[in-house]
């Protein structure tokens, strides 16, 4: 079955990196572009952008240039958000979903990854 | 960008109840409206699709209705595992956008 599947949690301090993978199964990973939505503790959703899988091009919601990245690994399915020089603001979970290109709905989700900014 | 708000923010009910959380845009966005459910420690799971289709596997107790800037979402004879937060979302145009959520939780 389609499966997104997160790695785990991570606990950073200020200024520092993470990369955080999502790793898809089931389905052929260039049909679908792959979504990021970020979870601040006790908010709502927000959507950070996509990337096109197919030619590797990200799209960027407002706020979230810079200093994050979005990238691929097509030889093995794997999709990557990269967030450089980590402020406490940045403490959230951070979920991948599949987008249906043309409707725009997200279909399928990872579970998540935990990412906490603390020194 | 569009804005979407949606109401009420929580929300108490009983166990069979019926629910109804809505969605209101701030532009027509067609049946470009989306529902998500989000339990903790779950991954999030998408309900309703294009304002009132059901994807596969969601039980027909979930229902969505709305076109244009309205949009609601019914859960019909509420069960345990339907309490969790709601997210509408809009597609329209970019960038996409979310409610600002709904928790239900039993009374």
């Amino acid at each position: 079955q389609v499966q997104l599947v997160q790695s785990g949690s991570e606990l950073k301090k200020p200024g520092a990196s993470v990369k955080v993978s999502c790793k898809v199964s089931g389905y052929t990973f260039t049909s679908h572009a792959l979504n990021w939505v970020r979870q601040a503790p006790g908010q709502g959703l927000e959507w950070m952008g996509w990337i096109n899988t197919n030619n590797g091009n990200p799209t960027y919601a407002h706020g979230f240039g810079g200093r994050f990245v979005f990238s691929l690994d097509t030889s093995v399915s794997t999709a990557y958000l990269q967030i450089n020089g980590l402020k406490a603001e940045d403490t959230a979970v951070y979920y991948c979903a599949r987008d249906q290109v043309a409707a725009g709905y997200m279909d399928v989700w990872g579970r998540g990854t935990t990412v906490t900014v603390s020194s | 960008d569009i804005q979407l708000t949606q109401s009420p923010s929580s929300l108490s009910a009983s166990l069979g109840d019926t629910v109804t959380i809505t969605c209101r845009a701030s532009q027509r966005i067609d049946t470009y409206l989306h529902w998500y459910q989000l339990r903790p420690g779950q991954a999030p799971r998408l309900v309703i699709f294009a304002a009132s289709t059901l994807p596969t596997g969601v039980p027909p107790t979930f229902s969505g209705t709305g076109s244009g800037t309205d949009f609601t979402l019914t859960i019909s004879g509420l069960q345990p595992d339907d309490i969790a937060s709601y997210y509408c979302q809009q597609s329209f145009s970019l960038p996409y956008t979310f409610g600002q959520g709904t928790k239900l939780e039993i009374k």
